[in-house]
């Protein structure tokens, strides 16, 4: 079973810190990895999307991709209060475009 | 661009009556698309797939009679939850997927059945 694995959280990080945000996935045959940032009662929102191993900068946002560990992360960079929402790892394997989702983490920024 | 709309973004319906979610892409056109179902508090569900012009795949415990989607074009597709009970209250999302498995969400519907 193809599985995408987060941790619920929630993860508290103050004001202008780093916070680092993890997502494993079981599939070696996966071959894109997006995050989704969903505030309560909203739909998610794509955030940032990666493809190759390596890194990939958007602002403030980097995700990392390590398909030899099977890992990818995000990190946000100057935590502000507004980037607390509930944070989604997804992951394609085809052409079919179904994406298998983690469960989401919870991000709280403290002022 | 890759703008998505839903409609009703909110709805109160008693029990046993039908309701109609539709999803539009409105600046794009897309083969396939997703419902899925959040409940409070829980991660998203997937409910189904669509292909424009095909019968919708359905994920393991989703009866189809009961949650009909019917995938008319490439910028519109509805979903239909016949017979509502309380426990079909639920936050439906539909989203269009794009090239390299992106897919671009609606701002969701909130169920509400009495």
């Amino acid at each position: 079973q193809k599985e995408v694995e987060q941790n619920s959280g929630p993860l508290s990080v103050p004001e202008g810190a780093i916070a680092s945000l993890n997502c494993t996935y079981s599939d070696r045959g996966s071959q894109s990895f997006f995050w989704y940032r969903q505030y309560s009662g909203k739909s998610p929102e794509l955030i940032m999307f990666i493809y190759s191993n390596g890194d990939k900068e958007d602002g403030r946002f980097t995700a990392q991709l390590n398909k030899a560990s099977q890992y990818v992360s995000l990190l946000i960079r100057d935590s502000q209060p507004s980037d607390s929402a509930t944070y989604l790892c997804a992951v394609g394997m085809d052409s079919n475009y179904q994406l298998i989702w983690g469960a989401g983490t919870k991000l709280i920024i403290k002022p | 661009g890759a703008v998505v709309s839903q409609h009703p973004s909110w709805v109160i319906c008693k029990s046993g009556t039908s309701v109609k979610i539709e999803c539009r892409s409105l600046d794009f056109q897309a083969t396939t698309m997703f419902w899925y179902r959040q409940f409070p508090k829980q991660s998203l569900m997937l409910m189904a797939t669509s292909n424009e012009g095909s019968k919708a795949t359905y994920e393991q415990g989703v009866e189809k009679d009961k949650f009909l989607i019917n995938h008319a074009s490439l910028t519109l597709s509805t979903l239909t939850v016949t017979s509502a009970h309380p426990e079909d209250s639920s936050f439906y999302i539909c989203s269009w997927g794009r090239l390299d498995n992106e897919q671009f969400f609606g701002p969701g519907t909130r169920l509400t059945v009495l």
